[in-house]
């Protein structure tokens, strides 16, 4: 167990649709990392905060959007959906952004399909 | 230009005995770290080892060793004596920015599925 906890395990939904994800950090860590892992893109680095500021933006569509609130959990929310979005989305979280802390630990995903 | 690869997409390897999974690397940064993660079928992401481009010695976790070669920037993973249940994906990634405070998130390579045959 990796401490870092993501809601819900798995997803059903329509294209057009609209999702959140949820993610608690392990307790301490302060930076969290969104990735996406689909079959032909691999893992794919979306977006990080640290603290509740965006400190970092990779390959995140327009449609995507996160936030991460005072308490340190973090939320997805992917929006008009479509059949590409279907993927395995990882949180995970570290302890510091600026400083090296080390590896990242990763959530066991939630896993969206859309129909 | 990729930051990592891993070349070999599939890896078979007899139980008990080692295997090494490829991954080059391209960084101009000087100060950056490297991983290996674990991803079994159920899909979870476990962390194996670490290796930092200032460490002097290789990084060793128990039968996890990597084999790091700055100047041809590669760091392949060894498995000893492979059991089973190391069947899985297998991803190598890279942290840049280490030393000068602003360390990024991981970049991953495209993983090799290790099979361990009985």
């Amino acid at each position: 167990d990796s401490g870092v906890t993501q809601t819900p395990k798995h997803l059903i939904t329509a294209t057009g649709q609209r999702v959140t994800l949820r993610c608690s950090p392990r307790s301490g860590d302060l930076s969290v990392y969104w990735y996406q892992q689909s079959l032909d893109q691999g893992l794919q680095f979306l977006i990080q905060y640290y603290n509740g500021e965006e400190r970092a933006k990779g390959n995140i569509l327009e449609r995507f959007s996160a936030q991460q609130f005072p308490d340190l959990h973090s939320e997805l929310n992917l929006s008009s959906l479509e059949l590409g979005d279907s993927a395995l989305y990882f949180c995970a979280s570290s302890v510091a952004a600026g400083q090296f802390a080390g590896e990242l630990f990763f959530g066991e995903g939630s896993r969206l399909t859309v129909l | 230009a990729q930051k990592i690869t891993q070349t070999q997409p599939g890896m078979f390897v007899q139980e008990k005995e080692a295997v090494t999974l490829d991954c080059t690397y391209d960084t101009s940064d000087p100060s950056y770290g490297l991983f290996w993660y674990k991803q079994p079928s159920s899909g979870e992401m476990i962390f194996l080892i670490y290796q930092g481009s200032y460490d002097q010695q290789n990084a060793t976790e128990g039968r996890y060793s990597l084999n790091f070669q700055k100047a041809r920037k590669s760091a392949n993973l060894v498995i000893s004596a492979s059991q089973l249940g190391d069947s899985a994906m297998y991803f190598c990634a890279m942290r840049e920015g280490i030393s000068s405070g602003s360390a990024r998130q991981l970049t991953f390579g495209s993983g090799t599925q290790l099979t361990v045959l009985p």
